[in-house]
């Protein structure tokens, strides 16, 4: 069985702050390794992935994560926030291996900028 | 492209009828999944098809529920005598067999059972 602990219900920031969302996984198996983004009133939305190969993904908005095996997490991290990255952010896991790749998600991370 | 579409997008129903959601993924996308949201939660997952075939279903997904993707296209979601507790927004996502492992999920039906 894998799980995904989220450690923040709710991070406020002001804008142009930096801002780490944290994610924590479990799993017995090899993983690959998301997070979502949901507007407010939209649906997910994939923000970046890790499958294999370097340790550290961005996405085209700023974002970026570090997948770390040893302490399985997958913090997800911006320098400088807009007031349009206010989002829930939900970090999510599925196995690397078989044919089911059904998604894990965390609880999420309410992301409110601040002007 | 057109994304995933779900339909309908609310539904508000009384306890123990039945209710219908459907599904249309993307076109070329044969893996389809469903997802269940409720407040304070992320998704959780019920069930998975790999074109027709329902391959694998969540002990969440009690014997009320049942799910049907004829001819490996648009898929639907039913829910026979509903309880409060299936108040809730349900999501389908869809992928392509192999390779990118991303999954797009559409804006999701959000039921509510009175």
């Amino acid at each position: 069985a894998q799980s995904v602990t989220q450690l923040d219900s709710q991070v406020p920031v002001f804008e142009e702050a930096p801002v780490e969302l944290r994610c924590n996984y479990s799993s017995s198996v090899s993983v690959y390794l998301f997070w979502y983004v949901q507007y407010p009133n939209q649906g997910l939305q994939l923000l970046l992935k890790y499958l294999s190969g370097s340790t550290l993904v961005e996405s085209i908005n700023g974002f970026e994560a570090e997948f770390n095996k040893s302490q399985t997490s997958f913090h997800l991290r911006k320098p400088s926030v807009h007031i349009s990255d206010t989002a829930e952010y939900f970090c999510a896991v599925s196995n690397s291996g078989g044919s089911n790749y059904k998604l894990t998600f965390g609880k999420g991370t309410l992301l409110t900028v601040n002007p | 492209d057109t994304g995933v579409s779900q339909n309908p997008r609310h539904k508000i129903t009384k306890r123990g009828q039945n209710v219908t959601f459907r599904c249309d993924p993307i076109s070329e996308h044969n893996r389809l999944y469903w997802y269940r949201q409720t407040l304070g939660q992320g998704p959780e997952f019920l069930t998975y098809f790999q074109n027709e075939a329902q391959l694998e279903k969540s002990r969440l997904l009690s014997d009320r529920f049942s799910a049907e993707r004829p001819k490996g296209s648009f898929s639907t979601l039913e829910i026979q005598r509903t309880e409060q507790g299936d108040s809730a927004m349900y999501l389908c996502a869809s992928s392509l067999t192999s390779g990118r492992h991303e999954q797009y999920f559409g804006p999701g039906t959000r039921l509510t059972v009175t």
